[in-house]
């Protein structure tokens, strides 16, 4: 396995259901993101988390909750979804530069994607 | 608020043309510049990074910054249909967090 796995591709869930998409880097990078894409907005960042600590959570509600149990593995629980919830969701790595969790690296490394539907 | 403005298109241009997409950031401030490909249905992928002004070439590809102007592009030269994509323009904000603020693409298309 090389780069960024990401599963499953594809996930169709009602709005009771509980899932979660898994993440797993193989570059030896020490943070890891969770993404979401949806139609006509900018990639909207969730979470960040640098040497295996959240470092950021943007606002995102409480129904998505990360998980990242080291630096290689990246989780993102599903619970009580809504329709609007349905997007792409990527899994990102990278190399930090510093000590400091603030100063990750730019350049991303992204999962093939979780293409999600909320019915 | 911060942003990145990029022309969604779609741009078009013949196969072998020199495709132009350019993309402006508010934030005089921004440090790094990055120009990910991203195939429909697919994933976004790094294909440039810049951080001074003017020219970096590789390949095809070349990204131009001129940081007065708060402006970037990406240039691809000789294009082929397989470059037909969307392209990601991302600029990281000033300040001590260096966060990627993204623009929403430019659709490219490149017509045999």
């Amino acid at each position: 396995e090389t780069g960024v796995t990401q599963t499953p591709r594809h996930l169709v869930m009602g709005m009771t259901n509980k899932k979660s998409l898994k993440c797993e880097q193989h570059l030896g990078h020490n943070a890891m993101y969770w993404y979401k894409q949806s139609a006509k907005k900018p990639l909207e960042l969730m979470f960040v988390y640098s040497l295996e600590e959240r470092v950021e959570n943007n606002s995102v509600p409480s129904r998505f909750s990360p998980e990242c149990p080291n630096s290689s593995h990246l989780f993102l629980h599903l619970h009580t979804l809504q329709p609007e919830d349905s997007a792409l969701y990527l899994c990102a790595s990278s190399q930090e530069r510093g000590t400091s969790p603030s100063t990750t690296n730019e350049k991303l490394f992204f999962g093939s994607g979780t293409q999600l539907s909320v019915l | 608020q911060k942003e990145v403005e990029q022309n969604s298109g779609p741009l078009s241009v013949p196969e072998g043309a020199i495709a132009s997409l350019n993309c402006t950031y508010s934030d005089r401030g921004s440090q790094s510049f990055f120009w990910y490909r991203q195939y429909s249905g697919k994933s976004p992928e790094l294909i440039m990074f810049i951080y001074s002004n003017g020219d970096k070439e590789d390949g095809r590809f070349t990204a131009q910054l001129n940081k007065a102007s708060q402006y970037v592009s990406l240039l691809i030269r000789d294009s082929q249909p397989s470059d037909s994509a969307t392209y990601l323009c991302a600029v990281t904000s000033a300040g001590n967090n260096r966060k990627l603020i993204w623009g929403l693409g430019t659709s490219l298309a490149v017509n045999p």
